[in-house]
């Protein structure tokens, strides 16, 4: 109950294209779910987050899609550019003063001119 | 602020040696994380800090690995001795609370 699974492993997209990622969760419990990009040879660093009260989150290329009854969010990138080739994570946390970060398994994107 | 910062950022080692790895979280956070990252099992939390208590050690695999936070500035994570299936990036990130964590750049340890 605990996983946050994420779709697809690997993605390749044309410059300019939609990328789109996509994540499941089961714990109704969690009720933040961040984004996170990392490069090569670098630690994973936010990109974008979102509550469960809204239903769509969005920050210049990069937007959040949520929907809370299927219990499933998806990233997308739009405009995607070669910049963008990292790989990207999914998580998901609950509130209550706990930390503890569940991951999905990560999404590698490249991007390709 | 200089963010997290881990060492050594490169370690190979012999099977059979005792490896330490090194963290220094941002200031004024109180959560410490350390992650564990390989292609196979992909991003792993082992453990976590708060106010440099341990609060959660179940995601470490073994009595091999042990993790120390003596003051809110440095924690240690150590493997001895070390197998060549702990080769992977161990990372180290930090957060105040009910905010996001920051992570380091990470330690890649081989262990031959």
């Amino acid at each position: 109950q605990q996983q946050v699974k994420q779709s697809p492993q690997s993605l390749i997209v044309q410059k300019g294209g939609i990328s789109i990622i996509n994540c499941a969760y089961e714990n109704t419990a969690f009720d933040y779910f961040p984004w996170y990009q990392q490069f090569p040879g670098k630690g994973p660093a936010l990109l974008i987050a979102i509550r469960p009260d809204v239903s769509e989150k969005k920050e210049g290329r990069f937007t959040i899609s949520f929907n809370k009854s299927a219990k499933q969010f998806s990233l997308h990138i739009m405009d995607s550019q070669p910049g963008d080739s990292a790989t990207y994570f999914c998580a998901a946390r609950k509130s209550g003063g706990y930390q503890k970060v569940t991951f999905g398994t990560g999404t590698k994107l490249q991007v390709i001119p | 602020d200089a963010g997290v910062i881990q060492s050594p950022r490169h370690e190979v080692t012999e099977m059979g040696q005792e490896v330490t790895l090194r963290c220094k979280p941002i200031s004024g956070h109180d959560y410490l994380f350390w992650y564990r990252q390989t292609m196979m099992r992909g991003l792993e939390l082992l453990i976590y800090f708060n106010n440099n208590v341990p609060i959660d050690d179940s995601g470490m695999p073994e009595d091999r690995f042990s993790a120390k936070m003596p003051n809110a500035s440095f924690s240690t994570l150590k493997i001895q001795p070390s197998e060549p299936r702990d080769s992977a990036v161990y990372f180290c990130a930090s957060s105040s609370s009910l905010r996001d964590q920051y992570f380091g750049p990470g330690t890649r340890l081989l262990v031959l």
